[in-house]
């Protein structure tokens, strides 16, 4: 089973920073990484896809980027509505999902 | 535009087994372009991949509950469904279910399921 290790596990921003997510792979898992986006009491919504393809209707500010075993998210300039919990999740072999990590803005 | 909802019991007890469905709309889960899958997350905790399965083929399940879950589809009524076996306190969750294309782009509510007697 691949295992996704994402870091921080927190991060507390000011609105207009940039946000830098990490998602590390035990394996390879080629470009085959999504990352998504969950706020409190809703269903999770898709960001990226394939590493680094925005999903419909995702705002620029959200990019991302890297293949292999080394994944990141960037957040160029970010928004208080952007305050969430983000899950990187791997399909290249099965399906798993990270373990998630909360940013907070001040 | 394609939509998900999922529907079930809320509470189930100990050791008995859990049915949920998906009611597909707006599209038809005989689209061989896309799987489509099960994800839960305890409360508080992060998402966990459950199965997906793709044009009525053997589903593919999360190795940890390859022995209690199965997952099915009901192509007359456009739905697919999830079973799962022998609950345990462990299995309290919101259960969602979702498309995956490249990626789970589209998902369902979710349905929140407590295992308690």
């Amino acid at each position: 089973e691949i295992v996704l290790t994402q870091s921080p596990a927190t991060l507390s921003l000011s609105p207009g920073e940039r946000a830098t997510l990490s998602c590390r792979a035990s394996q390879s898992v080629r470009s085959y990484l999504g990352w998504y986006q969950q706020k409190p009491g809703q269903a999770p919504r898709l960001l990226i896809h394939d590493a680094s393809n925005r999903a419909t209707g995702i705002p620029a500010r959200f990019s991302g980027s890297g293949s292999g075993t080394d994944f990141t998210l960037t957040i160029s300039s970010i928004e208080p509505e952007d305050s969430a919990v983000y899950y990187c999740q791997q399909r290249s072999t099965g399906w798993t999902f990270g373990q998630g990590t909360k940013v907070e803005i001040k | 535009q394609l939509q998900l909802q999922e529907s079930g019991p809320g509470l189930v007890k100990p050791s008995e087994t859990l049915s949920l469905t998906c009611t597909v709309s707006g599209g038809s889960i005989t689209n061989t372009a896309y799987y489509w899958g099960w994800i839960r997350q305890p409360p508080g905790k992060g998402l966990e991949w459950i199965g997906n399965f793709f044009d009525g083929r053997n589903p593919y399940y999360n190795p940890s509950l390859k022995n209690r879950v199965t997952i099915s589809a009901d192509t007359s009524n456009n739905q697919f469904s999830l079973r799962l076996t022998s609950l345990s306190a462990a299995d309290t969750a919101v259960y969602y279910c979702a498309r995956d294309s490249f990626a789970f782009d589209i998902w369902g509510q979710g349905t929140l399921v407590t295992v308690s007697s």
